[in-house]
């Protein structure tokens, strides 16, 4: 059965700051790795989808790797900022029975001015 | 233009009573979800509808039944409510299993 895990479940750090969210699953027969972040009290925001085939994605500050053979994604944020906190979730779709989403719990991240 | 919709935001109701909550989405994508996020603020899939057809139901009480009248939307009815569904509901969607996109969320209470 498919896990996964988020790791720091909290973080605090101060601005200007790169960071490393990560990411793990227990079964690596995943077609994709799905970041999101989510602000207090609203919906989830797509950041970075990794297919299975990919060693990472890059969006602006982001950069998100995957190393599907460990189990193992991780999200880098450069140069964060205030605007950044929020919290992170990554989600993998399973290889077979495919729609079957499954989410970590995810990382708190608090961005200090 | 909000591309995955849902109404209504907040729902306050109580026990035994059955409601709904109501998603679209106009970006042409052939499946839609629904997640439940618990007090905990963990998110657990509840349905996946794909092409109007239910793909998955992951171990949910049949008190709940989706409803798809076509492929821009998935309605979520809620028969019998229960103190524990209280939860924040989202739907989503996506282009098979591409890159999925939310909706804002409906809070449902449960009193």
């Amino acid at each position: 059965k498919q896990e996964v895990t988020q790791i720091p479940a909290a973080l605090s750090v101060p601005e200007g700051e790169n960071l490393v969210l990560n990411c793990s699953f227990t079964d690596s027969a995943i077609y994709n790795l799905q970041w999101f972040r989510q602000d207090p009290g609203k919906g989830l925001t797509s950041l970075l989808l990794i297919q299975s085939s990919q060693r990472e994605q890059t969006s602006g500050r982001l950069n998100a790797s995957l190393d599907k053979s460990s189990g193992r994604s991780t999200l880098y944020i450069a140069a964060s900022q205030p605007g950044d906190s929020a919290t992170y979730l990554c989600a993998v779709n399973p290889n077979t029975g495919g729609f079957k989403t499954i989410f970590g719990a995810g990382t708190r991240l608090f961005v200090k001015a | 233009d909000t591309a995955v919709s849902q109404t209504p935001k907040y729902l306050v109701t109580q026990m035994g009573n059955d409601k709904s909550i109501k998603c679209e989405q106009n970006l042409g994508h052939d499946t839609m979800y629904w997640y439940k996020q618990d007090s905990k603020k963990f998110l657990k899939i509840m349905f996946s509808y794909n092409n109007k057809e239910l793909i998955i139901n992951e171990t949910v009480p049949n008190r709940f039944s989706p409803k798809s009248p076509d492929k821009a939307h998935l309605n979520l009815h809620i028969n019998s409510l229960e103190l524990g569904d209280s939860a924040v509901y989202f739907c989503a969607s996506s282009q098979a299993l591409a890159e999925q996109f939310f909706g804002p969320g409906t809070r449902l209470t449960v009193l």
